[in-house]
């Protein structure tokens, strides 16, 4: 159990709709990414917040969009679905370390969204 | 720009045999360098990472993976596999740009085990 949590596990929809996927960093951490893993795409970073305030974008389409609140939870907030958007949905959080160059991500058990 | 790749997509090798993942990088700068698994329903879980210093680095699980920098690769070992190292995995390069953190991962490689 890397302590984050994802909420829900799966998430059925159907094209056009607009859903939301949440996440809790682990205790302390106050970067929180989200990543898109599919078949064709692999395992693709979307955006990362810290402290509330977004710090790096990826591959996000525009119809996705993401915020992180006061007490470091995220949402992850995909509209006007399509099936290609069908995939895993994975956050990950991650401590800034004194020292270190760079820092481990921790990552969540993820979302399965199926879009029909 | 910054990639990984994984030239294998699929292995396959016999319980107790020996295990060599693959792993290329491409990046300017020092690398970063990360091996995660992910087993069947499960998140990444990081099974190493490089930094800087030694270039054979252990990790969790009895894996171990040696940075060549000749070579820019990051190949992953394990002397013996079990049944429950069948998972996928994946290496990632990390860097910073612009003040920021990135991951960059790699295909991934499914990893089956033959008993």
């Amino acid at each position: 159990d890397s302590g984050v949590t994802q909420t829900p596990k799966h998430l059925i929809t159907a094209t056009g709709q607009r859903v939301t996927l949440r996440c809790s960093p682990r205790s302390g951490d106050l970067s929180v990414y989200w990543y898109q893993q599919s078949l064709d795409q692999g395992l693709q970073f979307l955006i990362q917040y810290y402290n509330g305030e977004e710090r790096a974008k990826g591959n996000i389409l525009e119809r996705f969009s993401a915020q992180q609140f006061p007490d470091l939870h995220s949402e992850l907030n995909l509209s006007s679905l399509e099936l290609g958007d069908s995939a895993l949905y994975f956050c990950a959080s991650s401590a800034r370390l004194a020292g270190a160059p760079i820092n481990e991500q921790f990552f969540g058990p993820g979302t399965r969204l199926t879009v029909l | 720009a910054q990639s990984v790749t994984q030239p294998d997509i699929h292995i396959t090798v016999s319980e107790g045999a020996s295990l060599e993942l693959r792993c290329n990088y491409s990046y300017g700068a020092t690398p970063y360098l990360f091996w995660y698994v992910q087993s069947p329903g499960q998140g990444l879980q990081l099974l190493l990472k490089y930094f800087s210093g030694d270039t054979l680095v252990q990790g969790i699980k009895g894996f171990e993976a040696e940075f060549k920098r000749s070579q820019s690769s990051f190949n992953l070992r394990k002397p013996s596999v079990h049944w429950s190292d069948a998972a996928e995995y994946f290496c990632a390069v990390g860097f910073i740009i612009q003040g920021a953190q990135k991951l960059v991962f790699g295909q991934g490689t499914r990893l089956t085990i033959n008993p």
